[in-house]
């Protein structure tokens, strides 16, 4: 199993810019995140999805646009890359279970504007 | 979701256990408490995870008081590759909106 897979692992972009940071689950869960994590803090939900067709945004979504057409698919988008954007983005995704609730954890984007 | 509380910082020798406290006093009957670990700069992983009982897995233990108002992870023989950065939460259902906060750096010394 691949489990949470993302790409690109690396990405300078200039300001202005756009990009979309990909994520990709073939575990068929239906509860997908977005976060963003800045050197020296912890996670920070950008956006969240509980199914296809359903998103809502988290703790910090300005400057962001997500969709989830498929379950597997929930892609990032970056509108205008600011200087404020540099950051580790992490896609992570869940299904609740009787005895509980795992969340798995792609390996990462690690994003530049400059 | 309950909010929780970790010290900032915590060392352990070599080989020796690791005792992390999480402290997650507004805990609901039906929230579990979970603990992940990130380790330099790679997605977290999960750790264990527990109701009320007391969990051990190839990796842990997780000990919840009886009021659930706190919770310990036992790390019994910690390695230099134990170093990372440990998170505790918890929440019922929708894992992600959980707020992972700063978590606990565990340093673990030769």
């Amino acid at each position: 199993n691949a489990g949470v897979t993302q790409t690109p692992k690396f990405r300078i972009l200039k300001i202005g810019q756009s990009m979309t940071l990909q994520c990709t689950q073939d575990m068929n869960h239906n509860y997908m995140y977005w976060y963003r994590q800045d050197p020296g803090m912890g996670l920070k939900l950008i956006y969240y999805s509980v199914g296809a067709g359903i998103t809502d945004k988290g703790e910090v979504p300005n400057g962001y646009n997500v969709s989830r057409s498929t379950t597997e698919d929930f892609p990032l988008r970056l509108e205008l890359a600011a200087p404020s954007q540099t950051s580790v983005y992490f896609c992570a995704s869940s299904a609740h279970r009787e005895r509980g609730e795992k969340l798995f954890f792609g390996s990462g984007t690690q994003l530049s504007v400059l | 979701d309950a909010k929780t509380t970790q010290p900032p910082s915590m060392d352990c020798a070599e080989g020796r256990a690791a005792n992390l406290p999480c402290n997650h006093s507004t805990i609901s009957g039906n929230e579990y408490v979970y603990w992940y670990r990130q380790i330099h700069s790679q997605g977290p992983q999960y750790i264990i995870h527990g109701l009320k009982n007391n969990e051990t897995n190839e990796m842990a233990s997780l000990i919840i008081t009886e009021d659930r108002k706190s919770s310990t992870l036992i790390l019994p023989h910690a390695t230099l590759r134990d170093t990372a950065v440990y998170y505790c939460i918890v929440f019922y259902t929708n894992a992600g909106k959980s707020t992972f906060g700063d978590g606990t750096t565990l340093t673990v010394k030769p």
